[in-house]
């Protein structure tokens, strides 16, 4: 069936460096893209969004893009901080869902000082 | 804060048992979802509300469980004759507008527990 992944489920990186979260979706017919950042014990929080009719979006540190012809999708994290140390998730959504967001499992990112 | 508010935060009971949880949502905010968690999992769908009314559920939405929003406003989950494999975080998630693609708000979600 069509699903939402990710490559890895979890990413170590040091203070400072940028982080680049990937996600593989298999559905041809998404049109809506949304990363979410969940800390423990929390609702999911969004963080960034993309159409498909773009292929990339900036954030405050954050930048999203997307590659329709091999069904990808990426967050890049500049300068990632200790603060930035969270499950991410991709969501997608097609028209034809209605109002559903389809999640992927998750990757666990550990900021090291 | 998303300004979604569920309770209560954490809940054990024991197997058989019903249990409710509420969410309120941004009030201006017309669309709410519900949605289950499993550790290390992404979200699943359960339901969604168009001010007052249901306007779908995932196969995942037993006969066990309801969920109401009178009145458009708050809503509530019940989950009857629970089961062990209810064990989850149960998220609230409201959205501001009435077409799809629109961002999500969560809450803060219900951790139910069933012994």
């Amino acid at each position: 069936g069509e699903s939402v992944g990710l490559h890895l489920p979890t990413l170590s990186v040091q203070e400072g460096d940028n982080s680049i979260i990937n996600c593989a979706y298999s559905n041809s017919a998404s049109d809506y893209f949304i990363w979410y950042k969940q800390e423990s014990g929390k609702g999911p929080q969004f963080i960034i969004d993309i159409r498909s009719n773009m292929d990339k979006r900036q954030g405050q540190r954050v930048t999203v893009l997307l590659n329709k012809t091999v069904k990808h999708l990426s967050l890049q994290i500049a300068a990632t901080q200790p603060g930035d140390s969270a499950v991410y998730f991709c969501a997608e959504n097609t028209r034809a869902s209605g109002s559903r967001l389809t999640f992927g499992e998750g990757t666990q990112l550990t900021v090291n000082p | 804060d998303t300004g979604v508010s569920q309770n209560p935060r954490h809940k054990i009971t024991k197997r058989g048992q019903n249990v409710t949880f509420r969410c309120d949502p941004i009030s201006e905010h017309n669309r709410l979802y519900w949605y289950r968690q499993t550790l290390g999992q992404g979200p699943e769908f359960l339901t969604y509300f168009q001010n007052e009314a249901q306007l779908e559920k995932s196969r995942l939405l037993s006969d066990r469980f309801s969920a109401e929003r009178p009145k458009g406003s708050f809503s509530t989950l019940e989950i009857q004759r629970t089961e062990q494999g209810d064990s989850a975080m149960y998220l609230c998630a409201n959205t501001q507008g009435s077409t799809t693609n629109e961002k999500l708000f969560f809450g803060s979600g219900t951790q139910l527990s069933v012994l």
